[in-house]
């Protein structure tokens, strides 16, 4: 158990919906993570945010969104959803900004079927 | 383009056997790197990472990786796997030069046991 929770496991909706994922980051950890992970394109890194502010972006689609909130608890909102968004999302956390000197810890992720 | 490959989505090798799972970055400046492990239905779990000093580098679960600049490699082994290895292994880096940035995956490798 890496400490990292996310909510929900699973997720079952139609195209044109929008959802929410919830995610709890490790106590003490500013930094979260959020990444795709599907069979077409593999593990890619969305977002970050440290400490309630967006620090860096990746592959993440404008029709996606995220925020960390006071509690430090993210949330990604997906919007406008089409078949090709089914995937489990990973979030990840971390103490402080730096990769090269923090560990990333994954949650379980959630599963997004769309259909 | 900055890449990571990962040669072989499916390595095989008998129970007691030596593990090596090959990886291979594409940047003209070294990357941050990294080996993830993925057991089925969970998140992902660092194994071990290089950011500087030693290139050798021990993790757990026994497995270690090399970092050689020369060949730009951060091939994964360990001596005598073991039934539980059974899992997916991902490759990671970050081509940034550290920060805050997310990691870039590998396409993954699903590492069988055979006993």
């Amino acid at each position: 158990d890496s400490g990292v929770t996310q909510t929900p496991k699973h997720l079952i909706t139609a195209t044109g919906q929008r959802v929410t994922l919830r995610c709890s980051p490790r106590s003490g950890d500013l930094s979260v993570y959020w990444y795709q992970q599907s069979l077409d394109q593999g593990l890619q890194f969305l977002i970050q945010y440290y400490n309630g502010e967006e620090r860096a972006k990746g592959n993440i689609l404008e029709r996606f969104s995220a925020q960390q909130f006071p509690d430090l608890h993210s949330e990604l909102n997906l919007s406008s959803l089409e078949l090709g968004d089914s995937a489990l999302y990973f979030c990840a956390s971390s103490v402080g900004i730096g990769i090269t000197t923090d560990t990333q810890y994954f949650g379980p992720g959630t599963r997004l079927t769309v259909l | 383009a900055q890449s990571v490959t990962q040669l072989g989505s499916h390595v095989s090798v008998s129970e007691g056997a030596l593990v090596l799972l090959r990886c291979n970055y594409s940047s003209s400046v070294p990357p941050y790197l990294f080996w993830y492990v993925q057991y089925p239905n969970q998140g992902l779990q660092l194994l071990l990472k290089y950011t500087t000093g030693a290139t050798l580098v021990k993790g757990i679960n026994g497995f270690e990786a090399e970092f050689k600049k020369s060949e730009t490699s951060f091939h994964l082994t360990k001596p005598s796997a073991h039934m539980s290895d059974a899992a997916e292994y991902f490759c990671a880096v970050i081509f940034s030069g550290g920060g805050a940035d997310g990691l870039t995956f590998g396409k993954g490798t699903h590492l069988i046991i055979q006993p």
